[in-house]
């Protein structure tokens, strides 16, 4: 089966602090490839960051970088100096076989 | 970058009526397109997985009857409720993939949603 599970339905963290969202996720493929998704209030699904399983190194794009473990399973997000436009629902996702599985989402709250 | 436009980006319908939702990809060739559904804060739900030119598949659960969906060229899929019922009102969400070329799992892009209400 595939799956992915995030266990913090909702965080929040105070402008300009780091604020990591976990996600684990299972599949039986051995290619496929991992994507945090950003949904705002707007529901405009925006890509943050994407990683391909066969990469050992962690994708970084400006603030938001991913640590990923394959062995573990686990593709947490790390986002720096937290903007108050990084307010949304966070999804994390991966690809096998042409179809997305998502989460279920973190919704993050950025305190002023 | 590839952009994919919905239409309507909301719509209120009456019971028992049709509508009809469009996902047009603007500058690329979309080979494969998806239709979610996605309830108040939760997750999006796959309905169905359409080809360029041919029948739609769709996950299990979900009526084909009820939600049609034709892929008719390389540029637009649409998405029909049919006799739609207070309870199909949702947040519809498409997902285009680009055709040909580049790594595979890359070129998805997503439409901006339709929330249909229907009263």
């Amino acid at each position: 089966a595939q799956t992915v599970t995030q266990s913090q339905p909702e965080m929040s963290v105070q402008e300009a602090e780091t604020v990591t969202l976990s996600c684990t996720y299972d599949t039986s493929e051995n290619n496929y490839y991992l994507f945090w998704y950003k949904q705002p209030p707007s529901r405009q699904m925006i890509l943050v960051i994407r990683q391909e399983a066969y990469k050992q190194q962690n994708a970084t794009e400006n603030r938001f970088s991913v640590n990923f473990q394959k062995a573990a399973k686990s593709f947490s997000l790390k986002i720096s100096d937290s903007q108050l436009g990084d307010t949304a629902m966070y999804f994390c996702a991966f690809i096998a076989g042409n179809q997305f599985y998502f989460g279920t989402g973190t919704s993050l709250t950025v305190i002023p | 970058g590839a952009v994919v436009s919905q239409h309507p980006s909301r719509v209120i319908c009456k019971s028992g009526t049709s509508v009809k939702i469009e996902c047009r990809s603007l500058d690329f060739q979309a080979t494969t397109m998806f239709w979610y559904r996605q309830f108040p804060k939760q997750s999006l739900m796959l309905m169905a997985t359409s080809n360029e030119g041919s029948k739609a598949t769709y996950e299990q659960g979900v009526e084909k009857d009820k939600f049609l969906i034709n892929h008719a060229s390389l540029t637009l899929s649409t998405l029909t409720v049919t006799s739609a019922h207070p309870e199909d009102s949702s947040f519809y969400i498409c997902s285009a993939r680009a055709a040909g070329g580049g790594r595979p799992y890359y070129g998805y892009t997503f439409g901006s949603g339709t929330r249909l209400t229907v009263v």
